[in-house]
């Protein structure tokens, strides 16, 4: 099992440029999440999906669209990017159900590190 | 806005001794979690603690939780180079069985002396 993996690894963009932040995982998990990471900080929420079909805001969301595909896949755009989007992004998929009880480990992909001049 | 705050910001220690580091929260949550990360790399989670446990174990790992302080504590012991890395608290505060995502603490940053 690859786990969850993400693409690209590194990107530079340019103010004002597109792209979308790529993510998969390969075991069957309803829930799915984006996280950045800035220097010095924690990871900060940005979307997620509990399950195939749905998605909300997390903490930070202004700036980002996301886009659940299937079971598998977790898309994060950004349509405009801005030097305050450079950061580390993380996507991770849990087991965790909104119609189950808490306690589920989340799984985290490997980071694309984005950098915006 | 962070809900955990970690401390020490930073701990270097040699190898073989014990690292503590603690973890403080704001709001009332249905789980703690602790997760390690390496420099440059993904999150891998450590430990899970219910809120209605007090005290957890896994191999070298020991993990307190007083829900009436709000507060976290992570314990190694025998500490190895192998364990340098960063290490965050993350907790479950949301009515989605955790399926609304976790909130992070900015992390303690654990460097052992050989």
């Amino acid at each position: 099992n690859a786990g969850v993996t993400q693409t690209p690894k590194f990107q530079v963009l340019k103010t004002g440029q597109s792209m979308t932040l790529q993510c998969a995982q390969d075991m069957n998990h309803n829930s799915m999440y984006w996280y950045r990471q800035d220097p010095g900080m924690g990871l900060r929420l940005i979307y997620y999906s509990a399950s195939e079909g749905t998605t909300d805001k997390g903490e930070v969301p202004n700036g980002y669209n996301v886009s659940r595909l299937n079971k598998r896949e977790f898309s994060l755009r950004l349509e405009s990017a801005a030097p305050s989007q450079t950061s580390v992004y993380f996507c991770a998929s849990s087991e965790a159900n909104p119609s189950r009880g808490g306690g589920y480990e989340q799984y985290f992909g490997p980071g694309t590190r984005l950098t915006v001049t | 806005s962070q809900q955990g705050e970690e401390d020490p910001q930073a701990l270097s220690i040699q190898e073989g001794e014990n690292a503590t580091m603690n973890c403080s929260y704001k709001t009332s949550i249905n789980n703690l979690q602790w997760y390690r990360q390496n420099s440059g790399r993904g999150l891998v989670h450590l430990i899970l603690i219910r809120s209605n446990e007090r005290e957890k174990h896994s191999g070298r790992l020991r993990v307190t939780l007083d829900t009436s302080k709000k507060s976290s504590s992570l314990l190694i012991t025998a500490s190895r180079a192998a364990d340098t890395a960063s290490y965050f608290c993350a907790t479950d505060a949301g009515s989605g069985g955790g399926a609304d995502g976790l909130t992070f603490g900015k992390g303690t940053h654990l460097i052992i002396q050989p």
